[in-house]
């Protein structure tokens, strides 16, 4: 059972590149969600989905955009990178709301020069 | 704004100590209350779980209590090891399914 995959492990992008982050999670979670921790810094919201076709904005939206095509993935799309995006990236999944763990994957970090 | 704070930011201890870790929300309104573990480079680990209706949840060494009307949280390390050094964070839910998360309790357990 391989829960929740990223990929890249890492990467790095200039100024003004698009890159997608690919998050899969093999658990048949209905809710999937991305984040965002800068260093020293807890987690913060950037989109979340509670099935697919459905998705909803977090706390840090902007620069980004997400689709849900599938229970299955949720990619992360990064439109003209900034060094503000700079960050390390973790998509996270839960079977349901509220009450349930969120079970995470070991994350993108990424690089914008 | 839902906000989160771990205390404290850092924490050295010698292997064998009794340790707590504190956080602290400033929304009561939470529907549950996690802790996770985070090793340096790696996702997180959720440790405990703690729904509003509940005071605590006990897990091996590690025991986790909650006070929503004073918007505490605590995290209890019995018999701390090497193998405990990480970051812990606090992590409560508010809104609809999100994650509010504080900035982490750094710890580091010596042999």
């Amino acid at each position: 059972n391989a829960g929740v995959t990223q990929t890249p492990k890492f990467r790095i992008l200039k100024i003004g590149q698009s890159m997608t982050l690919q998050c899969t999670q093999d658990m048949n979670h209905n809710y999937m969600y991305w984040y965002r921790q800068d260093p020293g810094m807890g987690l913060k919201l950037i989109y979340y989905s509670v099935g697919a076709g459905i998705t909803d904005k977090g706390e840090v939206p902007n620069g980004y955009n997400v689709s849900r095509s599938t229970t299955e993935d949720f990619p992360l799309r990064l439109e003209l990178a900034a060094p503000s995006q700079t960050s390390v990236y973790f998509c996270a999944s839960s079977y349901g709301p509220s009450v349930e763990t969120q079970y995470f994957g070991p994350g993108t970090r990424l690089l914008v020069l | 704004k839902q906000e989160v704070t771990q205390i404290p930011a850092a924490l050295s201890v010698p292997e064998g100590e009794n340790l707590v870790l504190n956080c602290s929300f400033t929304d009561s309104a939470i529907y549950n209350l996690q802790w996770f573990r985070q090793d340096p480079g790696k996702g997180l680990t959720s440790l405990l779980l703690i729904q509003s209706s509940q005071r605590e949840q006990t897990s091996g060494r590690l025991n986790a209590s909650l006070d929503k009307s004073s918007g505490r949280s605590t995290l209890y390390i019995a018999a701390s090891q090497p193998g405990d050094s990480a970051t812990y964070l606090c992590a409560v839910i508010t809104g609809y399914s999100t994650l509010t998360f504080g900035k982490g309790t750094m710890l580091l357990v010596s042999p």
